[in-house]
């Protein structure tokens, strides 16, 4: 069964940087285009960024273009998100999601705190 | 990228039917096939009820169903039950080559 889990959320300082990470397992990882979709407290989900099957073309919201940078490694199955100069706003459950057009699996998502 | 427009609550008793709506734009729910569904408990990931506007995948039960008219989308739920009552999201994607969610509604089984 397919399985996603995030890992690298904590506690960062506004200005700050952290990398989340999401394993894979369950499915060909290398043919299928990855999501990172955020929600933060109490709040709806909100489309962060994707990045296509091959790791070549990436894709960003607004919020977080020139921020964020989505990767991949398939030879590890994992997933990537480099978050810089973050913000209090980006306070938010992060989930790693399989899918091109539409996202079929999430994880259980990974908390993020930005706070000082 | 404006998310897209739903109700913030809905309600129904167990055994009727309720829709969602969700409204968007031309360059997203007007313009897309890919608009998709997903279902949230508290405390929960999203589950997928509805892709591609109105098909199902393998699972969900038949109680669900979507449909399309200009810039918006409905999540039809027939046969209210209990463990229906959760959060639901609409998604479509955009001539941007992004994605966009709604709001986000509660349905409330009374």
């Amino acid at each position: 069964q397919v399985q996603l889990v995030e890992s690298g959320g904590g506690v960062v300082q506004p200005g700050g940087s952290l990398r989340l990470s999401c394993i894979a397992s369950g499915f060909t990882f290398s043919s299928y285009g990855m999501h990172w979709v955020r929600q933060a407290p109490g709040k709806g989900l909100e489309w962060v960024t994707f990045v296509r099957d091959d790791g070549i073309n990436k894709y960003y919201a607004d919020s977080v273009k020139g921020r964020f940078t989505i990767s991949r490694d398939n030879s590890k199955n994992t997933l990537y998100v480099q978050m810089n100069s973050l913000r209090t706003e980006d306070t938010a459950v992060y989930y790693c999601a399989k899918g091109g057009i539409s996202i079929d699996y999430w994880g259980q998502g990974t908390l993020v705190t930005v706070s000082s | 990228q404006s998310a897209l427009t739903q109700p913030a609550s809905v309600s129904g008793s167990p055994g009727q039917s309720i829709t969602i709506s969700c409204t968007g734009t031309s360059t997203d729910v007007g313009g897309s096939n890919f608009v998709s569904w997903y279902q949230q408990h508290p405390g929960k990931a999203p589950k997928l009820m509805i892709y591609d506007v109105s098909k199902r995948p393998s699972g969900v039960s038949n109680r669900f169903s979507g449909s399309k008219s200009g810039n918006t989308a409905s999540l039809t739920i027939s046969g209210l039950q209990a463990e229906d009552e959760a959060d639901y999201y609409c998604s479509s994607y955009t001539s941007s080559s992004t994605w966009v969610f709604g709001g986000g509604t509660k349905l409330t089984v009374l």
